[in-house]
């Protein structure tokens, strides 16, 4: 089946600090992939869609500037989470669309971010 | 009104149990379905895609679409301890965009 990695797998970081996560398909090519966000025991809430080679298209209320998505390549995208603060803790996890098969998403295995 | 609405549950039943579990939608658009399973601090786990109404089984998963009442189910057989999960479905419409719309979540305890 699809395999889709994130690195790193936690995180924890001081208030204001950067924090970048890659997210990866590791058999498969994925011209779009997808941000989430979950906090404890709530559903999954997308971000952003990322799309090789352009602009990530961002949902209402996702401030840009603040979460910075880089679809380098095919395989490759990239959230970084600029001047953390305490209220940014939270689960993220990507998905990647695989549109060879099924054309559906599979998703990472998740990034715990604490920021303290 | 949400556009999927999932009881959320908790579900508890004892190992060997038929699970039922179930989301409502309100958007006719929505043309691809799916269930997810996700372990606690796990990313979700693709379980079954369906995209036409009718019965999809695997192994111990059956899932179920009915279009003409916007209503999915997934049907799990002699329920497992490893089965206790949290159950997302999920959907979309056609089209380019691959945007999914999960439902809340429905957190299922297998008791052995």
């Amino acid at each position: 089946g699809a395999v889709v990695s994130q690195h790193p797998s936690w995180v924890i970081c001081k208030s204001g600090t950067s924090v970048k996560i890659e997210c990866r398909s590791l058999d498969f090519q994925a011209t779009t992939m997808f941000w989430y966000r979950q906090f404890p025991k709530q559903s999954l809430m997308l971000m952003a869609t990322s799309n090789e080679g352009s602009k990530a298209t961002y949902e209402q209320g996702v401030e840009k500037d603040k979460f910075l998505i880089n679809h380098a390549s095919l395989t490759l995208s990239t959230l970084t989470v600029t001047s953390a603060h305490p209220e940014d803790s939270s689960f993220y996890i990507c998905s990647a669309r695989d549109r060879s098969s099924t054309d559906t998403q599979y998703f990472g295995p998740g990034t715990r971010l604490t920021v303290l | 009104q949400k556009e999927v609405e999932q009881d959320p549950g908790p579900l508890s039943v004892p190992e060997g149990a038929i699970v039922s579990l179930n989301c409502t939608y309100s958007n006719s658009a929505f043309q691809y379905f799916m269930w997810y399973r996700q372990y606690s601090r796990k990313g979700p786990e693709l379980l079954m895609y369906t995209y036409s109404s009718g019965n999809k089984e695997d192994g111990r998963f059956t899932a179920q679409v009915d279009k003409s009442s916007k209503y999915i189910s997934l049907f799990i057989r002699d329920s497992q301890p490893s089965d206790s999960a949290t159950y997302l479905c999920a959907m979309r419409p056609s089209g380019n965009t691959g945007k999914l719309i999960f439902g809340q979540g429905t957190t299922l305890q297998v008791k052995p």
